[in-house]
């Protein structure tokens, strides 16, 4: 099993474009999420979902839409990015919706946004 | 909303010596889960405890939950260069947190020979 995978590992932007950040799991996990995660900040949730079909907001989730046609695929879409969403973004998966389940993270996309 | 907290930021230590850092939650916890990151890697599940007051080893690791399950601390004896990292806590709500979970600020841990 792959796990977790997210590309691309590294990106430059500028303000205003627009891209996809993609994750991937294989573990048919029902549960996927985003974090990002800045210096001093720790991680904060941005979108998640629950199964495919469903999805619902975190704690940080303006600038980025997300959809979950698949259980395999989550990505991240920003509309118009912004510096401030200069980040480290985490993709996580988890067997279901239960608290008591640990994430798996994949190897992360580090965003600069100019 | 909730809010969990970690302290310290930052300790360095020599190679040896132990480490600890003190996670606390604004609301109690069902469960909380400790997430080690090394430089430049991913976050990758360490542990989780659930019961007040439980405590768990792994090797020279000691995990612990609070009895009113609002904090939770882990110590390291004598630290080794493999520790170095970040450490996060992390915790779902009480009710309806699923896995919507809250992640403490972490503590960065330099060990120096």
């Amino acid at each position: 099993n792959a796990g977790v995978t997210q590309t691309p590992k590294f990106q430059v932007l500028k303000t205003g474009q627009s891209m996809t950040l993609q994750c991937a799991q294989d573990m048919n996990h029902e549960y996927m999420s985003w974090y990002r995660q800045d210096p001093g900040m720790g991680l904060r949730l941005i979108h998640y979902s629950v199964g495919a079909g469903i999805t619902d907001q975190g704690e940080v989730p303006n600038g980025y839409n997300v959809s979950r046609s698949t259980t395999e695929d989550f990505p991240l879409r920003l509309l118009s990015a912004a510096p401030s969403q200069t980040s480290v973004y985490f993709c996580a998966s988890s067997p279901d919706w239960s608290s008591y389940n640990e994430q798996f993270f994949g190897p992360g996309t580090r965003l600069t946004v100019l | 909303g909730q809010q969990v907290m970690q302290i310290p930021q930052y300790q360095h230590v020599q190679e040896g010596e132990d480490f600890t850092t003190y996670c606390n939650s604004s609301t109690t916890l069902s469960n909380i889960q400790w997430y080690k990151q090394r430089p430049g890697g991913h976050p990758v599940f360490l542990i989780q405890l659930v019961k007040s007051g439980e405590v768990k080893k792994q090797k020279r690791l000691t995990f612990q939950f609070g009895e009113a399950k609002k904090n939770s601390s882990l110590h390291i004896t004598a630290t080794q260069t493999t520790d170095v990292g970040t450490y996060f806590c992390a915790g779902p709500g009480v009710t309806g947190g699923g896995n919507k979970l809250t992640f403490g600020t972490g503590t960065q841990l330099k060990v120096e020979l």
